[in-house]
């Protein structure tokens, strides 16, 4: 069935970079897009930025500048680097699936926590 | 960007109760709308989407309607299940969600 997974480090200290892997398994890469969500203590959701199924990737604009997004077709994984991060960076991390190359989620990953914190 | 405000923040109803929750968009989003439901110490579940498409496995009791700007989630005879926060989410710009509704038994 289809699931994603993410993992990384719970803490990161500030101004450093954090490293994200969404681990999928059930549907390939190449016919989805993955996308990257987060989370403020239970709050809204923000998106971030999504790897597109062909291989090219989009951002949302207040991220542009620090947020890139990668992947791995050979080991089905997703990677999102951010680098100078804050403390209002701290929140959980998801990743998504959105069918069809459409934009809304039909699947997600448990999610990861991340404190940014020194 | 598309700004998405859902109202209301947060809502108290009874058992079997009817509940609606709205969602406005800053522009016309043509009907590019989900809906999901979020229960405490979990991710996001998807319920609607196209406004009015029912998730597979999600019960009938909950239905979307709306187009141009308006959207609204209704949810028939609540059930204590439903107690969770619903979010928004336009798809027809880069994605962004609603501020979110949380939903309590009253």
């Amino acid at each position: 069935q289809v699931q994603l997974k993410e993992s990384g480090p719970g803490l990161v200290q500030p101004s450093q970079t954090l490293s994200l892997t969404c681990t999928v398994s059930g549907f390939s890469l190449t016919s989805y897009s993955v996308h990257w969500v987060r989370q403020h203590s239970g709050k809204s959701l923000e998106w971030m930025g999504r790897m597109w199924s062909d291989g090219d990737t989009s951002y949302n604009s207040a991220f542009t500048s620090r947020l890139s997004i990668s992947r791995d077709t050979s080991k089905s994984q997703v990677f999102l680097k951010m680098n100078s991060l804050q403390t209002e960076d701290t929140g959980t991390y998801y990743c998504a699936r959105s069918p069809l190359d459409l934009d809304y989620f039909d699947y997600w990953g448990q999610g990861v926590m991340v404190t940014v914190s020194s | 960007d598309i700004q998405m405000t859902q109202s209301p923040a947060s809502l108290s109803a009874s058992l079997g109760e009817t509940v609606t929750i709205e969602c406005l968009a800053s522009e016309d989003i043509y009907s590019n709308l989900a809906w999901y439901q979020q229960k405490p110490g979990k991710s996001p579940q998807l319920l609607i989407y196209y406004a009015n498409s029912l998730n597979d496995g999600v019960p009938s009791r909950f239905s979307g309607s709306g187009s141009g700007t308006q959207y609204s989630l209704k949810i028939n005879s609540l059930q204590s299940e439903d107690v969770s926060i619903y979010f928004c989410q336009q798809n027809y710009d880069s994605p962004t969600f609603g501020g979110g509704t949380k939903l309590e038994l009253k």
